[in-house]
């Protein structure tokens, strides 16, 4: 696609639900990040991936917290039990290393998944 | 480890004044350094970037930024601002090699007045 899609740009949830939250990055694109930015934390990283290597998941918050990528391309974030905390905008951003000049250093991101936990 | 400090989490200025918006880092190795501003109800988006080169780096929208190596600084500026400007500013890192993983700051939120 043209950019970073994710999806849904929504949701609600009841505090002990699982959500799952979806990122189609751009086309090509080998490296996939995901961020939560919470009101004034700034962005906080995950997770990424790129290419075939295994993924830091340096940043993710606790064990509740996964994510996966399938085929290279689509993500999904999923939070288990959710807890109010949770709540934030979660954020998806992928970068390729291909085409001209330093391509690879620029993210691109999707325009976030607002998580509200009741 | 890799941090990024905003000191400022809000810059009130008038339009056509000039701006500063402060961003210092610290790493124990090379870094690219980027800003990224986001637009109300908008995502984020690249304004600039430092991969090596010049120091005095020019992005869009008129902005520009100087990589100070010595004070571990990466200050955004621009010499006139417009109500169009009002968003929030994010400096982030990433080392140069080893890892794709970026830091960012906590942000500044730019309020342009008329």
């Amino acid at each position: 696609g043209a950019g970073v899609s994710q999806s849904p740009s929504n949701k609600v949830t009841e505090k002990g639900k699982d959500v799952e939250l979806r990122c189609d990055p751009i086309s090509g694109h080998t490296a996939l990040y995901w961020y939560r930015q919470s009101l004034g934390q700034g962005l906080e990283f995950l997770i990424y991936f790129q290419g075939n290597s295994a993924p830091d998941k340096s940043g993710l918050p606790s064990d509740r917290f996964s994510a996966e990528r399938t085929g290279g391309s689509v993500s999904t974030l999923t939070i288990q039990r959710t807890q109010q905390e949770d709540s934030a905008v979660y954020l998806c951003a992928s970068s390729g290393d291909r085409g001209e000049g330093r391509a690879k250093n620029i993210q691109y991101f999707g325009a976030g998944t607002r998580l509200s936990v009741l | 480890a890799q941090s990024v400090t905003q000191l400022d989490s809000q810059v009130p200025v008038f339009e056509e004044a000039p701006v500063e918006l402060r961003c210092n880092y610290s790493s124990s190795v090379s870094v690219y350094l980027f800003w990224y501003v986001q637009y109300p109800n908008q995502g984020l988006q690249l304004l600039l970037k430092y991969l090596s080169g010049s120091t005095l780096v020019k992005g869009i929208n008129g902005f520009e930024a100087e990589f100070n190596k010595s004070q571990t600084s990466f200050h955004l500026r621009k010499p006139s601002v417009h109500i169009s400007d009002t968003a929030e500013y994010f400096c982030a890192v990433r080392r140069t090699s080893g890892t794709y993983k970026y830091i960012f700051g906590t942000g500044t939120r730019l309020k342009v007045l008329a």
